[in-house]
């Protein structure tokens, strides 16, 4: 398996405007998590789905921010509209079971919004 | 929820172990404790989990006390390549199993 793939890598948007990161889970896993991460708020879970449904989206800062999971093999994280503090590195991850501790990240998307 | 406590950044050479010490003084019956190591540029990777006792892989060892308000990831004659941030998790089932991620210890090797 090639791992979790997230795209894009890179996005510089202007404020105001909607932004859309994709991620693929690794084939097979239960759970998948959108993190954010900053320099000052450090990694934090945003939401978390288990089979494709919502599990814990406490996370999700605003109503600006919402996250979907239409199959397995795909979610996205949307952002509408886009502001500066929304700058940061995006991560998916997933997780196979329950019972297991071990979530594989993917490379992260990293947003610029000016 | 079972904070976690660990010291902000540490300083080491080449070649010497490194232990990492991490607090979660509420942790629970049901809860597991689990190490991540991140990169620059870089999403967290999993290093290690535990229950209770010593665990040890190809990477590194956790030593958890009975009591297991704290645990202990030791790295073994550490290199440059083992800069990174290490961040100590409690997985708790009773919420789902989510990771919270806390702040993270900076580990920093010099030649």
């Amino acid at each position: 398996d090639a791992g979790v793939i997230q795209s894009p890598r890179h996005e510089v948007t202007e404020m105001g405007q909607e932004v859309t990161l994709r991620c693929k889970p690794i084939s097979g896993h239960d759970y998948l998590f959108w993190y954010r991460q900053t320099m000052m708020r450090g990694l934090e879970l945003l939401i978390y789905f288990n089979n494709n449904v919502p599990i814990d989206d406490s996370g999700m800062p605003e109503d600006r921010f919402s996250a979907k999971m239409p199959n397995a093999s795909f979610s996205t994280l949307k952002i509408q509209p886009s502001e500066p503090r929304d700058s940061a590195v995006y991560f998916c991850a997933s997780r196979e079971t329950f019972e297991s501790t071990e979530a594989f990240f993917g490379q992260g998307t990293r947003l610029t919004v000016v | 929820l079972a904070k976690t406590t660990q010291p902000i950044s540490m300083d080491s050479y080449e070649g010497q172990e490194v232990n990492i010490t991490c607090s979660h003084n509420n942790i629970a019956t049901n809860d597991y404790i689990t190490w991540y190591q991140q990169f620059p540029s870089q999403g967290p990777r999993f290093i290690i989990q535990g229950y209770k006792t010593k665990v040890t892989n190809e990477v590194a060892s956790l030593f958890i006390p009975a009591d297991r308000k704290s645990s202990t990831l030791s790295l073994p004659r550490v290199s440059l390549s083992d800069t990174a941030v290490y961040y100590c998790l409690v997985v708790i089932y009773n919420q789902g199993g989510k990771l919270i991620f806390g702040q993270g210890t900076e580990l920093s090797v010099k030649p």
